[in-house]
């Protein structure tokens, strides 16, 4: 079975700085791909931004890019100047015949 | 994105009683729909997957007699919750997916309470 780990239970980050998120998972398949998203008090679920297996190069969403090494199974989020609205918790997922999520990370952005 | 409305957005019953959710994608036809339920501070457990037409594929541990999943048409999902308990209380997410390979697209939640 598939599992997401994100180490990182909490995180803060200054307004406008840059902050980035863990995420690591493990799998068998080769064919997959990886979600980031985020979860505001609302509780909607909202993409962020998502990564094909198979293609080499990380995935762009102007102020939120991703790292993915396929072959260390990480695939960490980084926010670039962070803003006040990004603040809710952060999901990672894995889309294999379902998706998995990991636990979560909430971020705290500070004014 | 494609939009899916979950409805309600919370309800409160009584215990012994029972609740159904429904889940509908508003702009798009969904092979299959996800239902999770999400306790506070922690992640999405998925419960069950339905292909529209067919039984749903619970997951391990989920009663399927007390969480009862229609997914009858390409838009729309209900999610019964019979005979409902305090332990029930939670919060449901569904989510709807056209196809295999692309991405799920989620409703905004129902909030349960069974008081």
């Amino acid at each position: 079975a598939q599992t997401v780990t994100q180490s990182q239970p909490e995180m803060s980050v200054q307004e406008a700085e840059t902050v980035t998120l863990s995420c690591t998972y493990d799998t068998s398949e080769s064919d997959y791909y990886l979600f980031w998203y985020k979860q505001p008090p609302s509780r909607q679920m909202i993409l962020v931004i998502r990564q094909e297996a198979y293609k080499q190069q990380n995935a762009t969403e102007n102020r939120f890019s991703v790292n993915f090494q396929k072959a260390a199974k990480s695939f960490s989020l980084k926010i670039s100047d962070s803003q006040l609205g990004d603040a809710a918790m952060y999901f990672c997922a894995y889309r294999g015949r379902q998706l998995t999520f990991g636990s979560g990370t909430q971020l705290t952005v500070l004014p | 994105g494609a939009v899916v409305s979950q409805h309600p957005s919370w309800v409160i019953c009584k215990s012994g009683t029972s609740v159904k959710i429904e889940c509908r994608s508003l702009d798009f036809q969904a092979t299959t729909m996800f239902w999770y339920r999400q306790f506070p501070k922690q992640s999405l457990m998925l419960m069950a997957t339905s292909n529209e037409g067919s039984k749903a594929t619970y997951e391990q541990g989920v009663e399927k007699d007390k969480f009862l999943i229609n997914h009858a048409s390409l838009t729309l999902s209900t999610l019964t919750v019979t005979s409902a308990h305090p332990e029930d209380s939670s919060f449901y997410i569904c989510s709807a997916r056209v196809g295999t390979n692309t991405e799920a697209f989620f409703g905004q939640g129902t909030r349960l309470t069974v008081v």
